[in-house]
């Protein structure tokens, strides 16, 4: 079975520095992998995917994520932090069931802070 | 355009009653998911619809839970018997479901459920 683990609970960053929020899979086949932003109140809102092809993607909102295939891991990175990037975030792989829809195993998330 | 919708909102309910969850996907999304989000268990998968049909109905945490979709638009949640760990965040995503697994799933805001 796919899982997902974001080993941080929280991460505190101040303004203008450069932000990582980590995530590793475990998956059999090819991994397809997913950021989500969740702001209070709201919905998921799509940030960025990693479905083949270049390991650094590029998301909304200047969110950027390195796919290591080594290392199992998708990183969610951003060079300056915003205070409106505090959020909670989640990371998500496509399952492999077919009769699900292949639909999406979260990580736990990761509340993310930033201080001004 | 329109993005996926979601009603009511909020609900609160007493325990014993039943409730019914309303989503309205984007239009033409084939693909249809509902997901559970709770402080104890994240995000978890509940139910999948592609047109009318859900293959798959293992993820519906107990036999109060139903969902049905018509005309291949709207879902409906429907809880029987509300208990307290009902309580959540009910999250619906759609996808387009034409492009096969590597498409975006796009959700609603959610309705919160609190039962008392």
């Amino acid at each position: 079975a796919q899982s997902v683990a974001q080993p941080e609970d929280q991460v505190n960053v101040a303004e203008g520095n450069p932000l990582t929020v980590k995530c590793t899979y475990s998956v059999s086949g090819n991994p397809y992998l997913f950021w989500y932003v969740q702001y209070p109140n709201r919905g998921l809102q799509f940030l960025l995917k990693y479905i083949t092809g270049d390991n650094l993607v590029k998301g909304s909102y200047g969110f950027e994520a390195e796919f290591n295939k080594s290392q199992t891991s998708f990183h969610l990175k951003k060079p300056s932090a915003l205070v409106s990037d505090s959020a909670l975030y989640f990371c998500a792989v496509r399952d492999m069931n077919n009769n699900a829809g292949n639909m999406l195993t979260f990580g736990g998330g990761t509340r993310l802070m930033v201080k001004p | 355009g329109a993005g996926v919708s979601q009603s009511p909102s909020n609900k609160v309910t007493e325990k014993g009653k039943d409730v019914e969850l309303r989503c309205d996907p984007i239009s033409g999304h084939t693909a249809l998911y509902w997901y559970r989000q709770s402080l104890g268990q994240g995000l978890e998968f509940l139910i999948y619809f592609q047109g009318n049909s859900a293959p798959d109905k293992s993820g519906l945490p107990s036999d109060r839970f139903s969902a049905e979709r018509t005309g291949g638009s709207v879902s409906t949640l429907t809880i029987q018997r509300t208990q307290q760990e009902d309580s959540a965040v009910y999250l619906c995503a759609s996808r387009d479901g034409l492009a096969g697994a590597t498409d975006t799933q796009y959700f609603g805001p959610g309705t919160r459920l609190t039962v008392l």
